[in-house]
């Protein structure tokens, strides 16, 4: 079985922009979750979404958002980019959204804001 | 306000003896708990689980021992290996709730 996948897995942009991730679970699962890792904080939980729904929000500012399609893929999207935004962004995904289930995790995407 | 914490940033082991990695947290209603090994511009590999029912989980070297009364719960590498080298965290969650509160985790280098 393929892992998560998630693109780009290296992004620079400017202060101000936009950035959009992307991420495929592990085929069949339908939970996916987002996740923040700066030296600072270290591992920060952002959202969970599961059929389409976001059951579970981090305690991070309204410029991230995300999405889940129906196919169980996610989108993560950070308006305004601010240089604190610079982070490895980690998806994973579950089989379901009850916290029994493993989460696995993709290989990242690395934001670097200048 | 650190929920999860793994006091010993760093830890060197020689080759073929334990490792042994500890972490602590505050929060009793937590009742799930994981440990992800993690290299350099790579996402967490999960390792190895324990529900609060139990307080020993085995899985070939690696071994989870959970002490519900201290919210206490360390990592047993035997016998370490090179290839163990790696950034080693603890992660806690509730039955019900998908999201992981991680720990700041503990740097494990194995010394041939």
């Amino acid at each position: 079985k393929a892992g998560v996948t998630q693109t780009p897995r290296y992004l620079i942009k400017t202060r101000g922009q936009q950035v959009t991730l992307s991420c495929s679970p592990i085929s069949g699962h339908r939970s996916v979750s987002w996740y923040q890792q700066t030296p600072g904080q270290g591992l920060q939980f952002l959202f969970e979404y599961f059929s389409e729904t976001q059951r579970n929000k981090g305690n991070f500012p309204g410029r991230f958002s995300g999405r889940q399609f129906s196919n169980s893929r996610s989108e993560m999207n950070v308006s305004t980019l601010e240089l604190g935004d610079s982070a490895l962004y980690l998806c994973a995904s579950s089989f379901g959204p009850t916290g029994t289930d493993t989460q696995y995790f993709g290989p990242g995407t690395r934001l670097t804001v200048l | 306000d650190q929920q999860v914490k793994q006091n010993s940033p760093s830890l060197s082991v020689q080759e073929g003896r334990i490792s042994i990695l500890n972490c602590d947290y505050t929060n009793s209603m937590f009742d799930y708990f994981l440990w992800y090994k993690k290299y350099p511009a790579e996402g967490p590999t999960f390792l190895i689980s324990i529900s609060s029912i139990k307080d020993k989980n085995e899985d070939g070297r690696f071994t989870v021992f959970l002490n519900k009364s201290a919210k206490h719960l360390s990592l047993h590498i035997v016998p370490s290996q090179p290839g163990d080298s790696a950034v080693y965290f603890c992660a806690v969650r509730r039955t019900g709730a998908n999201n992981l509160f991680f720990g700041t985790g503990t740097r494990l280098t194995v010394i041939p």
